[in-house]
């Protein structure tokens, strides 16, 4: 199975301010098409998970373009570029590529 | 728009079956991946399983095959998964996420508490 690897585990932030999170991959994720199949998902507490970004780069529809994602190799980072009150929450990675899907352990940001 | 409504909380005893369903609206239930994720209390996401609607073809994470069973009823737009000889262990969030148009857990329903105990 693919092992995804997010860090930090705790992330705390200011808001107004940056933040920038990472998840790697214990091997390439990029697909014949060009696509790197990882997927962002941000837990607010007492929520399912929402999708932020798909295929490393592209905001889901509705998110908010202080999210991006970007990615190098295997590595894959999420930025926000001012952090808002309403960001807190539980941040995962998920690789898409190949089955079983697996999950990062979760970035827990906090204000 | 987009729904997935699951079936309410359950509380089993160990060694028996819980089945939570997840009613769609608002997409095409058979043209995409029905997947099932689960959250254990305090825990992260882990990916069990999904189904196709449209053939019925599963995929079972290695750790729940031979305990999990997952199906559709195309009719009523509909998914099931069954997960059987419960430990206290499976206590945990049940969450159905449909992929949609390529974009993989696009949509989620509301969860599904299930708890084992004696």
């Amino acid at each position: 199975d693919i092992v995804m690897t997010q860090s930090p585990l705790s992330l705390p932030v200011t808001p107004g301010e940056p933040a920038a999170m990472s998840c790697r991959s214990s091997q390439s994720l990029l697909y014949t098409n060009g696509y790197n199949y990882v997927d962002w998902y941000l837990q607010k507490p007492g929520n399912p998970p929402q999708l932020l970004i798909y295929l490393a780069s592209t905001r889901a529809s509705g998110v908010a373009d202080r999210f991006s994602g970007s990615a190098s190799g295997t590595n894959f980072t999420l930025k926000i570029s001012r952090v808002e009150a309403e960001d807190v929450g539980v941040y995962y990675c998920m690789q898409g590529l190949q089955n079983p899907r697996t999950f990062g352990q979760g970035t827990k940001v906090e204000i | 728009q987009v729904q997935l409504v699951q079936s309410g909380a359950e509380v089993k005893k160990p060694g028996a079956s819980v089945r939570v369903s997840c009613k769609t609206s608002g997409y095409t239930f058979i043209g995409n991946f029905m997947n099932w994720v689960r959250q254990a209390p305090g825990q992260g996401l882990e990916w069990m399983g999904n189904i196709h609607p449209g053939t019925g073809g599963t995929y079972y994470a290695q750790k729940f095959q031979g305990r999990v069973t997952m199906t559709r009823d195309t009719s009523i737009s509909t998914a099931y998964m069954e997960l059987n000889r419960l430990t206290s262990d499976d206590t945990a969030v049940y969450y159905c996420a449909s992929d949609i148009a390529g974009q993989q857990l696009h949509s989620w329903g509301q969860g599904t508490l299930v708890t084992v105990s004696s």
